[in-house]
């Protein structure tokens, strides 16, 4: 079955910076890529996705990146801000209603 | 207004308890899931409903038992509670395959 590893599992970041989550996928039939923003004691909540047969979307500060060959795709967050600050999930879908999550990553984001 | 809510927030509860946990959606969302965060915040599906159907079933002790009474309702049952249900348990709802999924807030759920 399909397996997503996500890196880093914490990073921080000073207000202004970028920051870069990076996840790779086993299936390589996998064809939706959701990023996922959990605050605390809030349930997630979906920032942006991306299909397979897209290699780049943006929204704002929010970019995604999809490399099909190699299998990973990255999370880009521009201008960093506090309120950034969560814990951030890729997690990868094969034509099912199957969502396999990451193992999140904690952004924070220092004044 | 709560797109996805979850009843209750905190569950505590003693091992071999019977409990429940109540989901409903507002969206007229055809699909509804339940997923797992455990201590490590990792998630994992459990199930999956699509119109009231069980779609996917993954691996869960057969001590979860899932009920969709209707399009808008997936509950959650969970006979004799153990220790390492403690966890927090969080229903979704999405229109369909590929589009976001929209999570409620959470069940804490701590077995004693």
């Amino acid at each position: 079955g399909e397996n997503v590893e996500q890196h880093p599992s914490t990073l921080s970041v000073q207000e202004g910076d970028s920051a870069v989550i990076k996840c790779t996928y086993s299936d390589s039939a996998s064809n939706y890529f959701p990023w996922y923003k959990q605050e605390l004691g809030k349930g997630p909540q979906l920032i942006i996705d991306i299909r397979s047969n897209v290699g780049e979307k943006k929204d704002q500060r929010i970019a995604v990146t999809l490399n099909k060959t190699a299998k990973h795709f990255s999370l880009h967050i521009t201008e960093t801000q506090p309120e950034d600050s969560a814990v951030y999930f890729c997690a990868a879908s094969v034509n099912t209603d199957k969502l396999i999550f990451g193992t999140g990553t904690r952004l924070q984001v220092f004044p | 207004d709560t797109a996805v809510s979850q009843t209750p927030k905190y569950l505590v509860t003693q091992m071999g308890n019977d409990k429940s946990i109540k989901c409903e959606q507002n969206l007229g969302h055809d699909t509804m899931y339940w997923y797992k965060q455990d201590s490590k915040k990792f998630l994992k599906i459990m199930f999956s409903y699509n119109n009231k159907e069980l779609i996917i079933n993954e691996t869960v002790p057969n001590r979860f038992s899932p009920k969709s009474p209707d399009k808008a309702h997936l509950n959650l049952h969970i006979n004799s509670l153990e220790l390492g249900d403690s966890a927090v348990y969080f229903c979704a709802s999405s229109q369909a395959w590929g589009h976001e999924a929209f999570f409620g807030q959470g069940t804490r759920l701590t077995v004693v």
